[in-house]
């Protein structure tokens, strides 16, 4: 009955690779977002949609590129992988109340 | 422009005993105040949030904050710890509708000494 469910919970992969995030909430949420989490924990939000409308997007490189297929999914692909790239990527949902987040992706880009 | 501001990035605190998690913001539109408790390979879960009313907000696990807009904080507290509330706590400010990119101060850490 996970609310916000991300796959997978750990990616490791080379420098120069693509790969994709997936995220999907349940709870009938019309907005979703991701958020990166640094080393230092550091959390800053990347994109937000809206009813699958983006509406937030942050200074995050083109190599980023958020999809929503319905408002129950909000999947990240990402091109050309850096090092730089390493983080633990959050998925979360709201309804004009508090943000449900994911368990988390982290990402090791080697 | 919003920002928050999380003093202490460590706390360690003997069981039993009470806390505070002090975090100060700042916000040029009406504020909404939120703590989030991050346990060890988890994602964020709410404790409390500040939309307006009373400036006293209970949340779960027994913690509680205050808002104090003369002194723009909203620090976190508890009266008596437990080892289960050993995580990284996340104080965050939203904008507009409370939400819409919330910003986060950069975590606290409490540790609870057996």
């Amino acid at each position: 009955d996970t609310a916000v469910s991300q796959t997978p919970k750990y990616l490791v992969t080379q420098m120069g690779n693509d790969k994709s995030i997936k995220c999907e909430q349940n709870l009938g949420h019309d907005t979703m977002y991701w958020y990166k989490q640094d080393s230092k924990k550091f959390l800053k939000i990347m994109f937000s949609y809206n009813n699958k409308e983006l509406i937030i997007n942050e200074t995050v490189p083109n190599r980023f590129s958020p999809k929503s297929p319905d408002k129950a999914h909000l999947n990240l692909h990402i091109n050309s992988l850096e090092l730089g790239d390493s983080a633990v990527y959050f998925c979360a949902s709201s309804q004009g109340g508090p943000l449900h987040f994911g368990n988390g992706t982290r990402l090791t880009v080697t | 422009a919003q920002s928050v501001t999380q003093l202490d990035s460590q706390v360690p605190v003997f069981e039993e005993a009470p806390v505070e998690l002090r975090c100060n913001y700042s916000s040029s539109v009406s504020v909404y105040l939120f703590w989030y408790v991050q346990y060890p390979n988890q994602g964020l879960q709410l404790l409390l949030k500040y939309l307006s009313g009373s400036t006293l907000v209970k949340g779960i696990n027994g913690f509680e904050a205050e808002f104090n807009k003369s002194q723009t904080s909203f620090h976190l507290r508890k009266p008596s710890v437990h080892i289960s509330d050993t995580a990284e706590y996340f104080c965050a400010v939203g904008g507009n509708f409370g939400n819409e990119k919330l910003t986060f101060g950069t975590g606290t850490r409490l540790t609870i000494i057996p």
